[in-house]
């Protein structure tokens, strides 16, 4: 199965609304990394944590990486319409790096 | 500068029939992995090849072969194509561990 839990599956936002999107492991991540897919697009690279308790913010997005890096979460602030998409993340162990899996995605809808 | 090429976009089979899909990069990177996304389930790994001369089943690599042709060129193959391999089919590359992933644009693959 799959190495990392993501909720919620679905997120119905209104613009202008904060929403937070999780990712939880059952075993300590080496690393995790998060990924933006647009509707009929691929995945894109947006960020990756290392450190425990590691939090970075990029405008409107803020990363956080768990004291015992075993779970993650993304925050966007003031939702826009552009934020439009599904979001993966994807935690890596430090044994089976190789094995570059994801979770199932959060997939975002915004209403103007 | 074209960075992860895949081929076809689009493809139709008709059940039992054998096809290959080609992955191609240009960025010198080692790691080379093949996706299914299909909705609801998010990206699932069905093989991957952490470097040259080496291949990995992933999650779900049943009904799929691969190839590690050379450093630049990754394919997968159907042998005898399923409706149950209905999917959008993703192939990533990665410099090595602790390095961002990028995505080919997808090939749309349906069986009837």
């Amino acid at each position: 199965g799959q190495q990392v839990m993501q909720i919620p599956q679905y997120q119905h936002v209104q613009e202008g609304e904060d929403f937070t999107t999780y990712c939880n492991s059952s075993t300590t991540l080496s690393n995790i990394q998060w990924y933006k897919q647009r509707p009929g697009g691929h995945p894109v690279f947006l960020i990756q944590l290392v450190k425990s308790g590691e939090v970075k913010k990029q405008k409107r997005l803020t990363f956080q990486f768990g004291e015992a890096k075993k779970n993650s979460s993304l925050h966007i602030t003031a939702t826009q319409t552009t934020d439009v998409g599904t979001y993966f993340c994807a935690g890596f162990r430090g044994d089976s790096w190789g094995k570059f899996q994801f979770g199932a995605g959060t997939q975002v809808v915004v209403t103007p | 500068n074209a960075g992860v090429t895949q081929t076809p976009k689009f493809q139709v089979l008709k059940t039992g029939q054998s096809m290959t899909l080609q992955c191609a990069q240009d960025m010198n990177h080692n790691s080379m992995y093949w996706y299914r996304q299909d909705p609801g389930m998010g990206l699932r790994l069905i093989y991957y090849s952490a470097s040259e001369g080496t291949t990995d089943k992933g999650e779900v690599p049943n009904g799929y072969n691969v190839s590690r042709l050379n450093k630049r060129e990754f394919s997968l193959r159907l042998e005898s194509a399923a409706p149950s391999q209905t999917s959008v089919y993703f192939c990533a590359t990665r410099a090595g561990s602790n390095t961002e992933a990028f995505f080919g644009q997808g090939t749309r693959l349906t069986v009837v």
